[in-house]
């Protein structure tokens, strides 16, 4: 059975940084292409970030110089360092796999607020 | 970026209804879209990917068609287990995006 867990969300202030992971179980991170989704609170999905099976690494404009994906093939872990954080990075955090995998994790929450 | 449109925003509907949402990209997208359904509190579910390709396990009520900017989920007969909200959502470009939203509630 595949499983996603992700980890690492928590209370942050403004400015601060914190680390998600999401440990793969079934399911090779390095051999697939993954992403981070969030929700925030009442709100719609938004994606956040991807990285190829080859490594390359995109991110949604609203992210793109605070966060950066990685993953790590000996852990079979998916990261997202997450700095210089602001309220309105508060949601739930999830990480998936392509659609066509079908494999999404349970979500961990982040909430920025001082 | 490409933008993607979901129609209705929300859908009052009765079990044994026949309920299509409407998705519809900024510009044209082949067929990189997937449907997910979504219930409060729970990661989304993927229902279609490749735009009209099952996923797994999903039954066989759900399809979906479509190719460029204009898509379509059909559910051919509500059940009770499908009143949640559902989403259609552009991947696999670099600048993935998802529609705002369908409420499906019970009417």
């Amino acid at each position: 059975e595949v499983q996603l867990v992700e980890s690492g969300g928590g209370l942050v202030q403004p400015g601060g940084s914190l680390r998600l992971s999401c440990v793969a179980s079934g399911f090779t991170v390095s051999n697939n292409y993954m992403t981070w989704v969030r929700q925030a609170p009442g709100k719609g999905l938004e994606w956040v970030s991807l990285i190829y099976s080859g490594g390359n690494t995109k991110y949604a404009g609203s992210v793109r110089g605070r966060f950066s994906i990685s993953r790590d093939s000996s852990q079979n872990t998916l990261y997202l360092q997450m700095n210089s954080l602001r309220a309105e990075d508060t949601a739930v955090y999830y990480c998936a796999g392509s659609p066509s995998t079908g494999y999404w994790g349970q979500g961990t929450l982040v909430t920025v607020s001082s | 970026d490409i933008q993607m449109t979901q129609s209705p925003s929300t859908l009052a509907a009765s079990v044994g209804d026949r309920v299509i949402i409407t998705c519809r990209a900024s510009q044209s997208i082949s067929s990189w879209l997937a449907w997910y359904q979504q219930k409060p509190g729970k990661a989304p579910k993927v229902l279609i990917y490749s735009a009209s390709t099952l996923q797994s396990g999903v039954p066989s009520r759900f399809s979906a068609s479509g190719s460029g900017t204009e898509f379509t989920l059909t559910i051919s007969s509500l059940e009770p287990d499908d009143f949640a909200t559902y989403y259609c959502h552009h991947y696999n470009t670099g600048s993935d995006t998802f529609g705002q939203g369908t409420k499906l509630e019970i009417k």
